[in-house]
């Protein structure tokens, strides 16, 4: 079990380039989140996707777009990387309301 | 909205001493409280849960208890080693809803 797994691990942006992080999880869960993490701060949500066909807005879902694959896969999309989005992004999921796991996280630098 | 109040930001003890965490939270129908590590450059990781129908939970040299009329719940730590350094999360759902998570203690053990 690999539990939950986000590439890439590292990613140089300038500013207005796009990019997608993707994450996949194998144990089955319906719930799956994206968060960010700033230096010395606390989770922030930015979009979960509750079960498989469905979406929704976290905390902070401004610059972000989600998409639900499948069960296992969901991706997190910049449409325009802008400085402000430099951070560490966690994919996690779970089953609504429980436990979550987290990936090893991404971690995005946009000059 | 719902939240859940983490105390303190940041902690400091002896290697040996024991460490306290507080959380408060808002939503009187959560009843599932996990606790959260995260090691630097790596996701959060659960530690210990403990669920509304029970007071008091221990695995260990960690242990949480909840008093469900005050809303509170904590996290103790004793004979702390320097590993445990790290940042620990606080977080409050029910079944079917999403987890909000409190902004995290960062701990530092003292060798």
């Amino acid at each position: 079990n690999a539990g939950v797994t986000q590439t890439p691990k590292f990613q140089v942006l300038k500013t207005g380039q796009s990019m997608t992080l993707q994450c996949a999880q194998d144990m089955n869960h319906n719930s799956m989140y994206w968060y960010r993490q700033d230096p010395g701060m606390g989770l922030r949500l930015i979009y979960y996707s509750a079960s498989e066909g469905t979406t929704d807005k976290g905390e902070v879902p401004n610059g972000y777009n989600v998409s639900r694959l499948n069960k296992r896969e969901f991706s997190l999309r910049l449409e325009s990387a802008a400085p402000s989005q430099t951070s560490v992004y966690f994919c996690a999921s779970s089953e609504m309301g429980e436990t979550q796991y987290f990936g090893p996280g991404t971690r995005l630098l946009v000059l | 909205g719902e939240n859940v109040e983490q105390h303190p930001s940041t902690l400091s003890v002896q290697e040996g001493d024991s460490a306290v965490i507080k959380c408060t939270y808002s939503d009187s129908a959560s009843n599932y409280f996990p606790w959260y590590k995260q090691e630097l450059g790596k996701g959060p990781q659960l530690i210990i849960d403990i669920r509304s129908n029970v007071g008091e939970k221990k695995d260990q040299r960690i242990a949480v208890t909840l008093n469900k009329t005050a809303k509170h719940f904590s996290l103790h730590i004793t004979e702390t080693q320097p590993e445990d350094s790290a940042v620990y999360f606080c977080a409050a759902s029910r079944e079917g809803f999403k987890t909000i998570f409190g902004a995290g203690t960062r701990l530092f053990v003292k060798a």
